[in-house]
């Protein structure tokens, strides 16, 4: 069965770093492309960054140069290492699967909130 | 950036009734359009994949169509359970992007 579990979530100070974690179960993190997706309080859903399965990674404009996308294969989990963190990074963070360009199978979500 | 813009924002239905929820695209994604339901405080569920394409274990009243700019979720014999936030989600073009929301509410 697949599974995905975000974890790492907190409350930060505006400039400050947390790292997302997402332990995947049922299949192998590293042989497909993973995504994270973020959902600010009461608003929709907003693509964050991606990595595939070569371990080529893109990242959305709002969150360039201030996130980054990796994994580890040992452990079959997903991160997302948040810096320089503001207050419109407020949000959940959901991690996906991607199966054939499908974003199939998502964890529960993890709650970041940025403020002083 | 690939715009989904989703019509209408909010819809009230009576249980059996017919919902269609359209999703437009700012340029041709082919078929890379994805349907998803998200429930309050839940992680969104795929429903319909690449347009049309049903997924195991989602009811039959859920279906999609469409192609290039324009596609349609429709739930059939809408029941209680759906009640929910629609997104359109296109994975043709990076940056991936998802439609604003459709929120279905039951009478």
């Amino acid at each position: 069965e697949v599974q995905l579990v975000e974890s790492g979530g907190g409350l930060v100070q505006p400039g400050g770093s947390l790292r997302l974690s997402c332990a995947a179960s049922g299949f192998t993190v590293s042989t497909n492309y993973m995504y994270w997706v973020r959902q600010a309080p009461g608003k929709g859903l907003e693509w964050v960054s991606i990595i595939y399965s070569s371990g080529t990674t893109y990242y959305a404009d709002s969150v360039k140069g201030r996130f980054t996308i990796s994994r580890d294969n040992s452990k079959n989990t997903l991160y997302l290492q948040m810096n320089s963190l503001r207050a419109e990074d407020t949000a959940v963070y959901y991690c996906a699967r991607i199966l054939q360009w499908v974003p199939d199978y998502w964890g529960q979500g993890t709650l970041v909130t940025v403020s002083s | 950036e690939i715009v989904l813009t989703q019509s209408p924002d909010f819809q009230s239905v009576t249980p059996k009734e017919k919902v269609t929820i359209t999703c437009r695209a700012s340029q041709s994604i082919d078929s890379s359009l994805h349907w998803y339901q998200q429930k309050p405080d839940q992680s969104p569920k795929l429903l319909i994949k690449f347009a049309s394409q049903s997924i195991s274990g989602v009811p039959s009243r859920f279906s999609g169509s469409g192609s290039e700019t324009v596609f349609t979720l429709t739930i059939n014999s809408l029941e209680a359970e759906d009640a929910a936030t629609y997104y359109c989600h296109q994975s043709r073009t990076l940056p991936w992007t998802f439609g604003q929301g459709t929120k279905v509410e039951i009478k």
